[in-house]
């Protein structure tokens, strides 16, 4: 499976939105009826951290500007009003059950 | 609060094996996936490779040949040796959790994260 996003660079205006794509090469839906898709956020010289899991949960702690949406192959993490903070790099990744791995988009850099 | 903490040399010479520990505190090591991810410099994540707490692993295919992970559920630890490095394995390297599964609940994505370790490739 690979993951596509875009764009690879984005420029927003503070307080506007933002959208991010991530495409799949193949449907993500797993035999238990599940999306394993995943948004993670970097910020400079951060660790990643988690932000949307089963590609529309946002994850505990986590702001509700930011929402996952999408099915099947296509995917997109959207913020509702950019802020400072949302500054880094934004990635999409998928596990699979059987047998169990990872894979990450190749991300996409969110500049203000 | 479960935190993850990444330990080992950062610099290593070529040809020579990388060896890396993430210490797990906090919380149980039990029935988690714990993966190892790493970032060359200036570049995205790559996923290393995965143990669950049984012992039961997956790697990326591109690295199997040179990758062992193992788990010590008595220390909280889990560790990556990485043979035969080159300079394109110079990464920041992390840990993180990477899923749950008792039998009855499961989830796989990455929920918690080392703070990173710089490791060189370099004589």
């Amino acid at each position: 499976i690979v993951l596509t996003q875009t764009p690879l660079s984005s420029l927003v205006t503070l307080g506007q939105p933002a959208s991010i794509s991530c495409r799949s090469s193949q449907t993500l839906v797993h035999r238990d009826g599940n999306t394993y898709l995943s948004w993670l956020q970097q910020r400079p010289g951060q660790p990643p951290r988690l932000l949307i899991y089963k590609s529309s949960n946002r994850f505990s702690g986590v702001p509700d500007r930011f929402s996952g949406s999408g099915a099947g192959t296509d995917f997109t993490l959207k913020i509702s009003r950019v802020e400072p903070e949302d500054v880094g790099v934004y990635y999409c990744m998928h596990s699979t059950q059987f047998p169990h791995s990872y894979t990450f988009g190749q991300g996409t850099k969110l500049e203000i | 609060q479960v935190q993850l903490q990444e330990s080992g040399p950062g610099l290593v010479k070529p040809s020579e094996t990388l060896s890396l520990i993430c210490t797990v505190s906090g919380g149980t090591i039990s029935s988690f996936y714990w993966t190892w991810v790493r970032q060359p410099p200036g570049k995205g994540l790559e996923w290393v490779g995965y143990i669950y707490y049984s012992g039961s692993t997956n790697y990326n295919p591109s690295l199997k040949s040179r990758v062992t992970i193992s788990v010590d559920t008595s220390k909280n630890q889990f560790s990556l040796r990485l043979s035969s490095v080159t300079a394109a394995d110079t990464a920041v390297y992390y840990c993180a959790r990477g899923g749950y599964d008792d039998g009855e609940y499961y989830y796989y994505h990455m929920d918690v994260w080392g703070k990173g370790t710089t490791v060189s490739v370099s004589s």
